[in-house]
């Protein structure tokens, strides 16, 4: 799987849109994009995933650039119960879900 | 539905004991996984199956026993554990293999002395 580069941290006012980029330059093209958070102490919770056009769920919206190398999840308004730490994962058709270190998204009131 | 249950929540063990951490998931899913997680650190992937009685290694293997005999259950085994094997271990299970999402379950806390 490729390996992802997120910014280590980044802040947020609160009501305000969080985007959390994400750079995956070696991304292949049958690769999806997940992103996971983490609330602190507890387990990992699934947000969103794509392969090459644009979703939105409930949770959030993942925008991924044409070329694929790189993609941002957008949090439209972001509340205070989104603090928490941002897992951007690329994943083939592999059994191994590798987690690298995220962001730490702190939304301040 | 319960979801993915881990048990225990805490457990503190000495050099050298040894301990099955649980998981039990009741969605009927395939894949499960067992992962580590310590201080400041992303989760590495301990051991994985894609069914009953089909495990594999994942990052971090060294320490730990895994079996799948039934499809909802993945117990994980420490047989002599050792305190650099402290950290919060979480379970995760989803439907198929590829491509699917992960449920995760709350994590066992452990601490070795």
């Amino acid at each position: 799987d490729a390996k992802t580069t997120q910014p280590t941290s980044m802040d947020c006012a609160e009501g305000r849109a969080a985007n959390l980029p994400c750079n995956h330059s070696t991304i292949s093209g049958n690769e999806y994009v997940y992103w996971y958070r983490q609330i602190h102490s507890q387990g990992p919770q699934y947000i969103i995933h794509g392969l090459k056009n644009n979703e939105t769920n409930e949770m959030a919206s993942l925008i991924i650039t044409e070329d694929r190398k790189s993609s941002t999840l957008i949090l439209p308004h972001a509340t205070l119960r989104d603090t928490a730490v941002y897992y951007c994962i690329a994943r083939g058709a592999t059994n191994k879900l590798i987690f690298g270190t995220g962001t730490l998204l702190a939304v301040q009131p | 539905n319960a979801g993915v249950t881990q048990t225990p929540k805490f457990q503190v063990l000495k050099t050298g004991q040894s301990m099955t951490l649980q998981c039990a998931q009741d969605m009927n899913h395939e894949y499960m996984s067992w992962y580590r997680q310590d201080p400041g650190m992303g989760l590495r992937l301990i051991h994985y199956s894609v069914g009953a009685g089909i495990t594999d290694q994942g990052e971090v293997p060294n320490g730990y026993n895994v079996s799948r005999s039934t499809t909802e259950d993945f117990p994980l085994r420490l047989l002599s554990a050792a305190p650099s094997q402290t950290s919060v271990y979480f379970c995760a299970s989803s439907y198929g293999s590829v491509n699917e999402k992960l449920f995760f379950g709350s994590g066992t806390q452990l601490s070795v002395l």
